[in-house]
């Protein structure tokens, strides 16, 4: 079965630190992958899509990938108690037609 | 630009009723996905639709079916409710540009089955 695995946290940071989120994927032939934020009671907001080996980087967020690995990050820089959020990372596995995500990890930022 | 649409935002139910969803996609999107999202796990795909036509389904019975409306929009039905069928269900509309495609998730409707 197709999978994508992510810690659960919560991982507890302190304003201003460095979080990093890890997202380990089954399916070796996918091409996409996403970063998605949900706030509770809310729907996921895309934060970062990533397609390539290597690092991308949006503002304080750096998505990095390593499909040899099947490993996916995010690192958010100079964390805010607004990062406070579940991460969701999402592995597309049959390209446009679904995307699998993973549980989650929660992400509190301490002020 | 606005944004992804659903519709209602919250519904009750009672088991063995019928339920019908709406999503309207953002504008110049032609792909609808549905998914179910139960607390405190990730989204769990239904299906997707592209000009109409389904192009993916999940791992849901066949109560679950969905279809999508020339005007890109959607509708997602879910027959004989069961207590299990409540959640939060999201519509994402997606755009393909450069062999790329990304979802972009509405606000989604809580459903609520008694």
């Amino acid at each position: 079965q197709k999978e994508v695995e992510q810690n659960s946290g919560p991982l507890s940071v302190p304003e201003g630190a460095i979080a990093s989120l890890n997202c380990t994927y089954s399916d070796r032939g996918s091409q996409s992958f996403f970063w998605y934020r949900q706030y509770s009671g809310k729907s996921p907001e895309l934060i970062m899509s990533i397609y390539s080996n290597g690092d991308k980087e949006d503002g304080r967020f750096t998505a990095q990938l390593n499909k040899a690995s099947q490993y996916v990050s995010l690192l958010i820089r100079d964390s805010q108690p607004s990062d406070s959020a579940t991460y969701l990372c999402a592995v597309d596995m049959e390209y446009g037609n679904k995307l699998v995500f993973g549980a989650g990890t929660i992400l509190r930022v301490k002020s | 630009d606005a944004g992804v649409t659903q519709s209602p935002t919250h519904l009750i139910k009672t088991r063995g009723q019928h339920v019908t969803l709406r999503c309207s996609p953002i504008s110049g999107h032609k792909s609808v996905s549905w998914y179910q999202q139960v607390l405190g796990q990730g989204p769990q795909f239904i299906f997707q639709y592209y000009e109409k036509e389904e192009r993916g389904r999940g791992n849901f019975p066949d109560r679950f079916s969905a279809r999508q409306f020339p005007n890109y929009s959607s509708e997602l039905n879910v027959n004989a409710l069961l207590l299990g069928d409540s959640a939060l269900y999201l519509c994402a509309s997606s755009l393909v540009w450069d062999n790329q495609e990304t979802q972009y998730f509405g606000p989604g409707t809580r459903l609520l089955v008694l």
